[in-house]
Order: structure tokens, then sequence, then C-alpha cells
């Protein structure tokens, strides 16, 4: 079973910040929070990802609480195109499985 | 930018056929991976191959698939008499052996399979 819980469902309006939650609070020293998303059941796109500290890419900021028993994914600036389903997974390099959820469906409304 | 690609993208059989799903993985990655997502459920693992060996497998992942890198780019899947259940997106991965702690997957659009 994936050891992370999301919400359902979110809504966002454009050009807002989106902000997706989720809670791993068994997540072991070694397991990195890892963020995908999926856009209309098109193949899983890697969005970013981190082990302690908050990390910011081109697509969006991850932060990690110190305890590291959650983290909020952040989209600062939704468009149309966000609208995706978004996965919070974690990871361990040696169990190379990913094991999904069922995510958080995000609408992003004009 | 590098990207995993899959062909074909749709794929429509009858039940006790084989198929044979294609996947060309990032060029200079080395653990390749499918998993599947049958309609409205979770992305479930298959599979995962590195060194021209399957390194994990799922209970899903039983004998009627194989999966082999036949050359130096391709990774198949391959469902020996599919069933009606097998219908179902069908992802391939791959990731870079780095030797660091954690390596990112890259997948690839899908498959879609359907079995009549």
């Amino acid at each position: 079973d994936a050891k992370t819980t999301q919400p359902p469902s979110m809504d966002c309006a454009e050009g807002r910040a989106a902000n997706l939650p989720c809670n791993h609070s068994t997540i072991s020293g070694n397991e990195y929070v890892y963020w995908y998303r999926q856009i209309h059941s098109q193949g899983p796109q890697y969005i970013i990802h981190g082990l302690k500290n908050n990390e910011t890419n081109e697509m969006a900021s991850l932060i990690i609480t110190e305890d590291r028993k959650s983290s909020t994914l952040i989209l600062p600036h939704a468009t149309l195109r966000d609208t995706a389903v978004y996965y919070c997974i974690v990871f361990a390099g040696n169990n190379r499985k990913l094991i999904w959820g069922l995510g958080t469906s995000l609408a992003v409304n004009p | 930018e590098p990207e995993v690609t899959q062909t074909p993208s749709h794929q429509v059989t009858q039940m006790g056929q084989e198929v044979i799903l294609r996947c060309v993985p990032i060029s200079n990655h080395l653990y390749f991976y499918w998993y599947r997502q049958i309609l409205g459920q979770k992305v479930e693992f298959l599979v995962s191959f590195y060194n021209n060996e399957i390194s994990e497998k799922s209970e899903i992942f039983d004998d009627q698939f194989s999966v082999e890198r036949p050359d130096g780019s391709n990774f198949t899947l391959k469902i020996r008499s599919t069933k009606l259940e097998d219908s179902a997106m069908y992802f391939c991965a791959s990731s870079l052996l780095a030797g660091g702690p954690v390596e990112t997957q890259y997948f690839g659009p899908g498959t879609r399979l359907l079995v009549l």
C-alpha cells in the first residue's frame, strides 16, 4: 500500500498558487518524497523530489516539514494545463518500485 | 530533452493472443520498468530490469508475462496469452544508474491495450 495520504480533489483558480498537501507520517530516514502528475491518463510526469530540504525547479516547489511527516507541492502560478492528478510517493532508491496511491485530482479553473 | 517512447500507442487484440509492447528507454539509462494502470485504478508496478535480468517483479507479473532487451535500444513486454483483465494502460519507465541514493524514473506515454 502507498505510504502517503492525499486529498482526493482540489480546485485552484488560474494564475493562483496551487498548494497540494501530502501526509507521509511513516516515512523512513532513507526515503525521498517524490511528486509526479498524470494528465488525462498519459504517462506519469516527474515533477520534483526531496529528502529533507525544500526544493525548487522550473515546475514547482516542494516544502517538506522538519519532521518529514508531511510535504506540500506548490505550483506558483497554476494554468489550465496544470489540471491533472498529482501523486506524492515516498521512495527509497534501494527499492526501485514506485508504489502509487490515488493522488489528488487538481482542477484549475479559469 | 530525452524521453521514453512507446509503441504502439493503442493495441487491440483478441483474448488468447500474444502481444508485444515496445519501449525505447532514455539512451544512457540502465534500469527499466513496466507499470500498468487499469482504467480508473492506481498505477501498479509490474517488473524492473537491469543488466539483462529481472531485478524485481510483482505478483501480477506471472508466467504469461516476459520482458526482454533484444538490442541496445528496445525494451519489450510480452504477454503470451492475453486475458480480458489485461486490458490496461502499460507504461514503460527508465532510470539512470548513477550510484546515487535515489534515481528518478522517467515514464513513456503508455500503450493502451484492449483485449476483446
